[in-house]
């Protein structure tokens, strides 16, 4: 079975700084990697995904996560965050055998102070 | 194009009651995930339906059961609600089934059993 370890629950960063938000996953097989973020009574918007190929990803407003197939990471990154970067991020696996079933971490709630 | 649509946003029940979700895919998906999302479990994945079809399912009693019809909307069904059963419900979207095909995320529905 799979599972997501996200490391940090909670991360309070300044703004303009850079934050780097962990995960770690355990599978026996090649997975799919995605990175969602939830904003305050919102649903998941898709960050970034990996499937294959460069193992560095960029993604949407500035984010990336970098590949690591032997520590079995997907670390997400920010070099410069701003206070609208504030919400929960959640690192997610799928295995591509499983059609479209996520199996996600604990999220990282990302709090941007000024 | 419109997103996933999810009704209604909130809805109160009480124990025992049964209560019924609904969920309008964006125009051409094809597949739709359900997943409840609380504070003590995180995000937990329900089950997968995909051209009118269960293809997927999670962990749950037999008292959480969907359906798909053939344009492709969704509804979930829980029948003699619990107080654990409080959650938001988030419904997904996505074009094609696996393949790591990103998941479209709908705002959810907020359900409180009193």
């Amino acid at each position: 079975a799979q599972s997501v370890t996200q490391l940090d629950s909670q991360v309070p960063v300044f703004e303009e700084a850079p934050v780097e938000l962990r995960c770690n996953y355990s599978s026996s097989v090649s997975v799919y990697l995605f990175w969602y973020v939830q904003y305050p009574n919102q649903g998941l918007q898709l960050l970034l995904k990996y499937l294959s190929g460069s193992t560095l990803v960029k993604g949407i407003n500035g984010f990336e996560a970098e590949f690591n197939k032997s520590q079995t990471s997907f670390h997400l990154r920010k070099p410069s965050v701003h206070i609208s970067d504030t919400a929960e991020y959640f690192c997610a696996v799928s295995d591509p055998a499983a059609g479209n079933k996520l199996t996600f971490g604990g999220g990282t709630r990302v709090l941007v102070k000024p | 194009k419109a997103g996933v649509t999810q009704t209604p946003r909130y809805l109160i029940k009480t124990r025992g009651q049964q209560v019924t979700l609904s969920c309008s895919p964006i125009s051409g998906h094809r597949s739709v995930s359900w997943y409840q999302q609380t504070p003590g479990q995180g995000l937990q994945f329900l089950f997968e339906y995909f051209s009118e079809t269960q293809r997927n399912k999670g962990n749950f009693p037999g008292r959480f059961s969907g359906r798909q019809f053939s344009n492709s909307r969704s509804e979930m069904n829980v029948s003699t609600l619990e107080l654990g059963d409080s959650a938001l419900y988030l419904c997904a979207s996505s074009l094609a089934g696996g393949l790591g095909s990103p998941l479209h995320f709908g705002n959810g529905t907020r359900l409180t059993v009193t």
